[in-house]
């Protein structure tokens, strides 16, 4: 089975704009969720979809929002990028019992710096 | 709010030394208790996981992991540890609608 893939690996975006990073989960798998990993905070916890909806939430303010579309592929967007939200971001699916109870997969993240 | 925390930072052992590497959780109702590990240059993947029954878990390459509920804790252990076990440990809990992971705590075993 191919694994968890996120696009791009890289992303350079000025302050100010927006961002849209790509997941695709493993074939099967409906749980999609996302993570935000910073040298100063560790892996925090963004949201999760399932079946298109969003099933659970971090502490995460609502410039970060998220999809999921009929695929089970998932878009996570940040609008009026902060310096602070430089940071790898990690996508990860896990089976129909949710990112919650389930083991997760993830992919190579995404690396978002933010000038 | 609940918090995972994890005893060290890094750790450093020689090859064939025991490791113990220490995990609580501030919540103290059901949860789910992960460690997940993270090779050089690889991705996050699971090591082990505690959902329900027997409180002392074994996973993937020789690790177990024991759960006390009574210290809010979940300790991953190995008896002899391998140069391919450098990597960073990290203990994840979840409960409700978050989940929660601990700090990392990095691990380097000298050849």
């Amino acid at each position: 089975k191919a694994g968890v893939t996120q696009t791009p690996r890289y992303l350079i975006k000025t302050r100010g704009q927006q961002v849209t990073l790509s997941c695709s989960p493993i074939s099967g798998h409906r749980s999609v969720s996302w993570y935000q990993q910073t040298p100063g905070q560790g892996l925090q916890f963004l949201f999760e979809y399932f079946s298109e909806t969003q099933r659970n939430k971090g502490n995460f303010p609502g410039r970060f929002s998220g999809r999921q579309f009929s695929n089970s592929r998932s878009e996570m967007n940040v609008s009026t990028l902060e310096l602070g939200d430089s940071a790898l971001y990690l996508c990860a699916s896990s089976g129909d019992k949710g990112a919650l109870n389930s083991p997760l997969h993830f992919g190579n993240g995404t690396r978002l710096t933010v000038t | 709010a609940q918090s995972v925390s994890q005893h060290n930072h890094h750790v450093i052992l020689s090859e064939a030394a025991s490791l113990e590497l220490g995990c609580n959780y501030s919540y103290g109702g059901t949860v789910n208790l992960f460690w997940y590990v993270q090779y050089p240059g690889q991705h996050l993947q699971l090591l082990l996981k505690y959902f329900s029954g027997d409180p002392l878990v074994k996973g993937i390459k020789g690790f177990e992991a024991e759960f006390i509920k009574s210290k809010f804790s979940f300790n991953l252990r190995k008896p002899s540890v391998q140069w391919s076990d450098t990597a960073e440990y990290f203990c994840a809990v979840n409960h409700g609608q978050n989940f929660v992971f601990g700090p990392g705590t990095r691990l380097s075993v000298l050849p």
